[in-house]
């Protein structure tokens, strides 16, 4: 079965606003998570990552944080802008993921409105 | 450094033909993991090289198979190619064990007719 996915495939936000993409994990013994972004026709960009010692971690314009206990990681883009339109992945080596690579979420469509 | 690069950009195939995919690495990077996305599928591990050694591997067929050479630079074949093996074929690479950051290229698309 799936070890990580995405709560929701699309996620239409204002040019502006803040956007929050959500993700779970099945395992708890997952300790390193990777969000990436795929614009279209282009290979998946990676973003931020986080390990599991840490519950937050900022970048430029994203914030990933980590809540081990109910195993949901999300990923907070500030300011949205129409560059930010793309499909967004969380992305872990989860453990019994059913592959030793990197097992990805279904991702999330970022929709940007004027 | 240039960034990882995948050639062709673009294939098209009948069905029981066989396709080499090609891929070259961040300079430096030693590692080269190859991943297919397709719609309903999402992005899925096919496998990882590591200093020419099939390090991971996924739940594929034996049709996919890979290599990598002593310059890091890694190949990815498909035999006797199925309209099911449509898809964008990605490649990775990173500098080490697997909890570093995997860096893609642009992708192949291949399609199968």
């Amino acid at each position: 079965g799936e070890s990580v996915g995405l709560h929701l495939p699309t996620l239409s936000v204002q040019e502006g606003d803040n956007s929050i993409i959500n993700c779970a994990y099945s395992n708890s013994a997952s300790d390193y998570f990777i969000w990436y972004k795929q614009e279209s026709g282009k290979g998946p960009q990676f973003i931020i990552d986080i390990r599991s010692n840490m519950d937050k971690r900022q970048g430029q314009r994203v914030t990933v944080l980590l809540n081990k206990t109910v195993k949901h990681l999300s990923l907070q883009i500030a300011a949205t802008q129409p560059g930010d339109s793309a499909v967004y992945f969380c992305a872990c080596p989860c453990p019994g993921g059913g592959a030793d690579g990197l097992t990805f979420g279904k991702g999330t469509h970022l929709i940007i409105q004027p | 450094k240039a960034g990882v690069t995948q050639t062709p950009r673009y294939l098209i195939k009948t069905r029981g033909q066989q396709v080499t995919l090609s891929c070259s690495p961040i300079s430096g990077h030693r590692s080269v993991s190859w991943y297919q996305q397709t719609p309903g599928q999402g992005l899925q591990f096919l496998f990882e090289y590591f200093s020419e050694t099939q390090r991971n591997k996924g739940n594929f067929p034996g049709r996919f198979s890979g290599r990598q050479f002593s310059n890091s630079r890694s190949e990815m074949n498909v035999s006797t190619l199925e309209l099911g093996d449509s898809a964008l074929y990605l490649c990775a690479s990173m500098d080490a064990g697997l909890t570093d950051t995997q860096y893609f290229g642009p992708g192949t698309r291949l399609t199968v007719l």
